[in-house]
């Protein structure tokens, strides 16, 4: 059964760079059959969708977010990976990671318990 | 970037019909996703591919998609489906924008 799992500092100063990982366990990251992406919600508001990577690195991103994402795979760690830089405290929320099938039209059906990542000096 | 719209909130008396609709230019020519997420928890799919229902989502959930206009039906509303609903637009690249959310009250 799919699993993830999301890790990271739970506080980051503004102007600096926030990273986060999501470990996946019973299965390969490395599975042609997913994408892998990660999703934010800051408190009190909606889902916001980040960005999606395929096993061969490919990525995805939301326009609005692009210029300061980066989301990369580790196959050796069985992780994918997010990086935000030049964090603001518009960047506080929960960070989700999740994955969906690669077939059209399916959604993010295995998502991580979510972790919250505060932007504060 | 792709935007979707949905109500804020929708109410509904218990084992009534409850709607929520999800709108976006051309919208039928993607494929649409419904959420819930209760507080405190990671959101759950409900809906892929406009129509079809996971595995466990109860048969009261069901989609459509037309026009501009996406919509989440759910049959017979329970107090266990007071929840907030997300919408998502998937086209032909793994690039999904969510809708706004709307917050269902079961009263």
């Amino acid at each position: 059964q799919l699993q993830l799992r999301e890790s990271g500092p739970g506080l980051v100063k503004p102007s600096e760079t926030l990273s986060l990982t999501c470990t996946v366990s019973g299965d390969s990251v490395y599975n042609s059959d997913y994408f892998w992406g990660w999703i934010r919600q800051a408190p009190g508001k909606g889902l916001e969708w980040i960005g999606t990577i395929y096993y061969d690195g490919g990525t995805y991103y939301n326009p609005s977010l692009k210029s300061r994402v980066t989301i990369s795979v580790d196959m050796s760690k069985n992780q994918f990976s997010l990086r935000v830089i030049s964090v603001s405290a518009a960047d506080t929320a929960v960070y989700y990671c999740a994955s969906k099938l690669t077939s059209k039209g399916y959604g993010f059906d295995v998502w991580g318990q979510g972790t919250t990542v505060t932007v504060s000096s | 970037s792709y935007e979707l719209t949905q109500p804020p909130s929708v109410s509904v008396s218990p084992g009534q019909t409850a709607g929520i609709t999800c709108s976006g230019n051309n919208l039928e020519q993607k494929y649409v996703c419904w959420y819930q997420q209760k507080p405190g928890q990671s959101p759950l799919l409900v809906i892929y591919q406009d129509v079809k229902r996971p595995a466990g989502i109860p048969e009261r959930f069901s989609g459509s998609n037309s026009g501009n206009t996406a919509t989440l039906t759910i049959s017979g509303t329970q107090a266990v489906d007071e929840a907030d609903y997300y919408c998502q637009a998937w086209d032909s690249s793994p690039a999904g924008m969510f809708g706004g959310g709307t917050k269902l009250t079961v009263l």
